[in-house]
């Protein structure tokens, strides 16, 4: 158990519809990070956000959203869901937020879209 | 900007046998670099760190992997392969850019396969 916490872990949707997806962090953990992983794909960075902040943006689309609360658990919104945005979505937290911070994974959210 | 390369989708080996898995890197910035483990549907766990205080990194489960400069290589290896460590293997390099980190770059990943 890495101590990161994801929710749902297992989403059915419709395209078009929006979904948010949820995470804890790590306690004590200040970055967040959300990845996405396709088989076409492979692992995608998408955002990462520090103590509330956004930090970094990766291939995030512009449907996509993030953003992390006071209580530093974040959210990822997406929304005019695609098939395509079928995938496994992953966040991750670590310490700080220069490169080189060792990062932990959750064990990630499934997203159908049918 | 920083990429990796894993060579091979799938490598198969006997259990017993001599495991390894093959990362390349390209980093702009002296690199960190991670071998993360993914078991069938299951979060990322990491394997092991790279950060420059040692060229040979001991890991989990028996892994170990050799940080190259000359040859840009991080492989992962273990010398007797378990019939538990069939799973997806993934290296990845740290980055930076600007003013903040990237998070990490992933190679596309290597499934290992034991036979027994």
């Amino acid at each position: 158990d890495s101590g990161v916490t994801q929710t749902p872990k297992h989403l059915i949707t419709a395209t078009g519809q929006r979904v948010t997806l949820r995470c804890s962090p790590r306690s004590g953990d200040l970055s967040v990070y959300w990845y996405q992983q396709s088989l076409d794909q492979g692992l995608q960075f998408l955002i990462q956000y520090y103590n509330g902040e956004e930090r970094a943006k990766g291939n995030i689309l512009e449907r996509f959203s993030a953003q992390q609360f006071p209580d530093l658990h974040s959210e990822l919104n997406l929304s005019s869901l695609e098939l395509g945005d079928s995938a496994l979505y992953f966040c991750a937290s670590s310490v700080g937020s220069t490169y080189g911070n060792t990062i932990y994974f959750g064990e990630g959210s499934w997203l159908t879209v049918v | 900007a920083q990429s990796v390369t894993q060579l091979g989708s799938h490598v198969s080996v006997s259990e017993g046998a001599l495991v390894l898995l093959r990362c390349n890197y390209s980093s702009s910035v002296p690199p960190y670099l991670f071998w993360y483990v993914q078991y069938p549907n299951q979060g990322l766990q990491l394997l092991l760190k790279y950060t420059s205080a040692a060229t040979l990194v001991k890991g989990i489960n028996g892994f170990e992997a050799e940080f190259k400069k000359s040859e840009t290589s991080f492989h992962l290896t273990k010398p007797s392969a378990h019939m538990s460590d069939a799973a997806e293997y993934f290296c990845a390099v740290s980055g930076y850019s600007g003013g903040g980190a990237d998070g990490l770059t992933f190679g596309k990943g290597t499934h290992l396969i034991i036979q027994p």
